[in-house]
């Protein structure tokens, strides 16, 4: 079973719109980080957003906000104010804490396109 | 503060060829991941190392070896190249496991014909 479930291969956005990227996790353990990355055409991955599972309140950062609903399993990224250059391939990730491993499960990821 | 760098950026190996990445950190991370990335996939983990001179099999481990000699560099090998192998491969340290900081190089396209 996959870990990571990002549902949307393609996502369309007007600019200065607000555009919400699903992703739904599984895990049996009880404390893990949900991460979202941004992989522009240059190919680099570029950390936007994390979410510890015990974090009371949904992270922020600047247009980037991640909604988190632990109960549905889900760790939704909502851009607010859609600019051109958000236009990627964005990815969801989970690091599971228990074990040692510590690395990060990947979706398959969205891409966002921004038109004008 | 260079970060996760990644040597070779581009590499176009023969069938049956061999070559090392080179993945180099200055952050005196714990922590050390090879991923590879494929067309419509997510990054899936090759090996891994949680301290110098240990590694570990990851979720796509067959046809690479790996060593960690020295705390900041992390080391991927192919002995004999195979297509199935062109991709992207990505470096990736953390200071622990648990951290909510995983940092990447700039990846390595590498094709094999």
């Amino acid at each position: 079973a996959q870990k990571i479930t990002q549902t949307q291969p393609g996502m369309f956005v007007q600019e200065k719109e607000a555009v919400t990227l699903d992703c739904t996790y599984d895990t049996s353990d009880p404390s893990y980080g949900l991460f979202w990355y941004k992989q522009p055409s240059s190919g680099e991955m570029i950390f936007l957003i994390y979410q510890g599972s015990y974090d009371q309140q949904n992270a922020t950062e600047g247009r980037y906000s991640l909604n988190f609903q632990k109960a549905r399993k889900s760790a939704n990224l909502v851009i607010s104010a859609s600019q051109l250059g958000d236009s990627a391939m964005y990815f969801c990730a989970m690091r599971e804490f228990r074990g040692s491993q510590g690395n990060l499960i990947f979706g398959k990821g969205t891409k966002l396109s921004v038109k004008p | 503060n260079a970060g996760v760098t990644q040597t070779p950026k581009f590499r176009v190996l023969k069938t049956g060829q061999s070559m090392t990445l080179l993945c180099a950190q200055d952050m005196n991370h714990e922590y050390m991941y090879w991923y590879r990335q494929d067309p419509g996939m997510g990054l899936r983990l090759i090996h891994y190392s949680v301290g110098e001179g240990t590694t570990a099999k990851g979720e796509v481990p067959d046809g690479y070896n790996v060593s960690r000699l020295k705390k900041q560099n992390f080391l991927l090998g192919l002995e004999s190249a195979a297509p199935s192998q062109t991709s992207v491969y990505f470096c990736a340290s953390s200071p622990t496991g648990t951290s909510a900081l995983q940092y990447f190089g700039p990846g390595t396209r590498l094709t094999v014909t």
